[in-house]
């Protein structure tokens, strides 16, 4: 099975920061990695999909990098609607896809 | 507009029965595979059912968590997926998801539509 981490487990940022989430598969994943945000008491909300495609309706602030093992989701510019977890998930070894434990953004 | 809605969660004892459903609309049902996300209570995300689309068979897979309790299933004519949990244990609880498979560029699947939840409170 294909393991996911995130890092960091949470953090502190200002409206207005650049806020960088970095994930790491246990195997190569190409690029069949998906980010998610969920907001509290919400369902999660897809925002990037193969590693670097903005789903649409998604600002443009929100980012994706990577292939291989390690991926980052960048957000430009953090705005309050942004404070919420981020989920990644590897497609790549189906069709029970794994998520990581999730990184949580909280107000400075 | 693609919606999926969640109902037939609840309280429930251990040892108990459950049916979730999954209503969808505003999409060709038949042509997407369906899943089963659940959410443990202050917890991360796991995929528990997975149901291809008829012309893939219609074939499931489960975690190995709810293997040989839990049966996925679908419903083309009505659009609905339907999540029957058996012998329910403490641990089962959870909001359960219904969401939408999509294959992207590259053979990429993402999941790009969710319904609300559905909250399953397995206690004595």
């Amino acid at each position: 099975d294909v393991q996911m981490t995130q890092s960091p487990s949470s953090l502190s940022a200002s409206v207005g920061d650049r806020v960088s989430i970095t994930c790491r598969a246990s195997q190569s994943i190409s690029v069949y990695l998906n980010w998610y945000q969920q907001r509290p008491g919400k369902a999660p909300k897809l925002l990037i999909y193969a590693a670097s495609s903005l789903q649409s309706g998604v600002p443009s602030r929100f980012s994706g990098s990577g292939s291989g093992t390690d991926f980052t989701l960048t957000i430009t510019s953090l705005q309050p609607e942004d404070f919420a977890t981020y989920y990644c998930q590897q497609t790549y070894s189906s069709p029970l896809f794994t998520f990581g434990p999730g990184t949580k953004v909280d107000i400075k | 507009e693609v919606q999926l809605v969640e109902s037939g969660g609840g309280l429930v004892q251990p040892g108990r029965a459950l049916r979730l459903s999954c209503k969808t609309s505003g999409f060709s049902f038949g042509a997407y595979t369906l899943t089963w996300v659940r959410q443990a209570p202050g917890k991360g995300l796991e995929c528990v059912a997975f149901i291809r689309r008829e012309a893939y068979g219609g074939t499931t897979e489960y975690a190995a968590s709810v293997k040989g309790r839990f049966t996925i299933s679908r419903d083309d004519s009505k659009s609905i997926a339907y999540l029957q949990m058996n012998s329910l244990k403490i641990e089962d609880t959870a909001v359960y998801y219904c969401t939408r498979v999509t294959r992207g560029t590259y053979g990429a699947d993402f999941f790009d539509y969710w319904g609300q939840g559905t909250l399953v409170s397995v206690s004595s």
